[in-house]
């Protein structure tokens, strides 16, 4: 059963736009939420993260939004460049007790910025 | 340089093959884990380590064993390579305790088992 859900596996905007991408998840015990930004043969890169305490937190051009009732974040880039253009990992994290030791991933959005 | 490297970044194997994944970082980090990547599956988490003398089966560990061999070293093994192990392999690190929650990845390994 996936804990976390990334349901659109891709998503194309016009570049200057704003882009949206968004990130569900059934466990109301997890308390902090990643994005992991990956290129093409390289690793996943940290981009931004959030604390369930938090519902928004802001680095440049990105923008974590957590809804906790609804179990649902988003990531906003703005304004979106072709540089934008890879698979984007959400990522929950339990604060204590079991599974406190690892992330839980959804399957990526795969973002395509076009010029 | 990287702190966090994985050796090699590509390996073909064959059916039967023992195969041996190397991670190094050099963040000082206790933790570290292994994952792997199909398509359409995101990241599954393999085994990871505490430290030296702490080592715990992930989601998908069967068919995997893996060594820490030292705080800045961690191994993953395929004692007998199948097909269905072909995909990208990631080493990843992360400080202990809380307000550390972000993990630091390498860069992959690609691997294909014919």
């Amino acid at each position: 059963d996936q804990q976390v859900k990334q349901n659109s596996p891709s998503l194309s905007v016009q570049e200057g736009r704003i882009s949206i991408l968004n990130c569900d998840y059934t466990n109301s015990m997890f308390d902090y939420f990643l994005w992991y930004k990956k290129y093409p043969a390289e690793g996943p890169t940290f981009l931004i993260s959030i604390s369930s305490i938090k519902d928004k937190n802001e680095d440049g051009r990105f923008t974590v939004f957590l809804n906790k009732s609804a179990k649902h974040l988003s990531l906003h880039i703005v304004p979106s460049q072709p540089g934008d253009s890879a698979v984007y990992f959400c990522a929950a994290s339990l604060g204590f007790g079991a599974g406190s030791y690892q992330l839980t991933f959804g399957k990526g959005t795969k973002l395509s910025v076009i010029p | 340089d990287a702190d966090v490297t994985q050796t090699p970044r590509n390996r073909i194997t064959k059916t039967g093959k023992r195969i041996m994944l190397e991670c190094s970082q050099t963040k000082g980090h206790d933790r570290m884990y292994w994952y792997r990547q199909d398509p359409g599956l995101g990241l599954r988490l393999i085994y990871y380590s505490f430290d030296v003398k702490d080592i715990n089966k992930g989601e998908i560990s069967d068919g995997y064993s893996v060594s820490r061999q030292a705080q800045a070293k961690f191994s993953l093994s395929l004692e007998s390579a199948i097909p269905n192990q072909t995909a990208l392999y990631f080493c990843a690190t992360r400080a202990g305790g809380p307000g550390s929650e972000t993990q630091y990845f390498g860069p992959g390994t690609r691997l294909l088992v014919l």
